[in-house]
């Protein structure tokens, strides 16, 4: 079973600045995904990438397969970023089956 | 464009009592589907997903069952709530044949269990 782990669990962060977050797993995968979920509990897939970096705004993706680690970046950030940042990766042993982190809450002040 | 629909938003239940939550997806034809649980302070549970009309997958033993009586449609349901069922669940659905491709969620449904 592939184990996620996401650091930090809580981030605050004033507006305008550079944020990462970053996402661990323990065994190789062929996809990851980043999931958004807003306060009133929704879910927006992001991104979800198997190699090198993706670009959506001011959003950014990385991910290194050899190391298994992924990072997501958010650049000059907004109060309306702030929200909790999800990353999942298969669970191994099933195609449909994913593994959560248990997510990092992100508040960004004005 | 794909659009997915759960109700109830919330519900607030007598532990006993019978559950029955709805999801539907409009714009897409056989999807693969999905029942979420978040637990307060816990990461997203994958309870069951379809691949097909009748076919769940339940991956959590519990007192929760899945249906799928039409292609576009995914039902949850308990014939008796316990305490432990409060949540808010999730229903997604992916792209079929993609396997592990990407997940586009539902608004959910906040379930507390008095």
């Amino acid at each position: 079973k592939n184990e996620v782990e996401q650091s930090p669990q809580n981030l605050t962060a004033q507006e305008g600045e550079f944020i990462t977050i970053n996402c661990s797993y323990s065994v190789g995968i062929s996809a990851l995904h980043w999931l958004q979920q807003h306060p009133g509990g929704g879910i927006v897939s992001l991104f979800m990438l198997s190699s090198g970096k993706k670009k959506h705004g001011r959003l950014i993706a990385t991910i290194n397969i050899q190391e298994k680690h992924s990072s997501l970046h958010i650049t000059a950030s907004h109060p309306r970023d702030s929200a909790v940042y999800i990353c999942a990766v298969p669970s191994g042993g099933s195609n449909y089956k994913l593994t959560f982190g248990k997510g990092t809450l992100l508040t960004v002040n004005p | 464009s794909q659009t997915i629909h759960q109700w109830p938003a919330t519900l607030v239940q007598p532990v006993g009592s019978p559950l029955s939550l709805e999801c539907t997806v409009e714009g897409t034809s056989n999807p693969n589907l999905y029942w979420y649980r978040q637990a307060a302070g816990r990461g997203l549970q994958l309870l069951f997903y379809s691949v097909g009309i009748g076919q769940i997958s339940s991956e959590v033993p519990q007192n929760l069952s899945a249906s799928r009586p039409q292609d576009r449609q995914f039902i949850l349901s308990s014939k008796k709530l316990l305490l432990s069922d409060s949540g808010f669940y999730l229903c997604a659905w992916s792209v079929r044949g993609v396997g592990l491709g990407e997940q586009y969620f539902g608004p959910g449904t906040r379930l507390t269990v008095t």
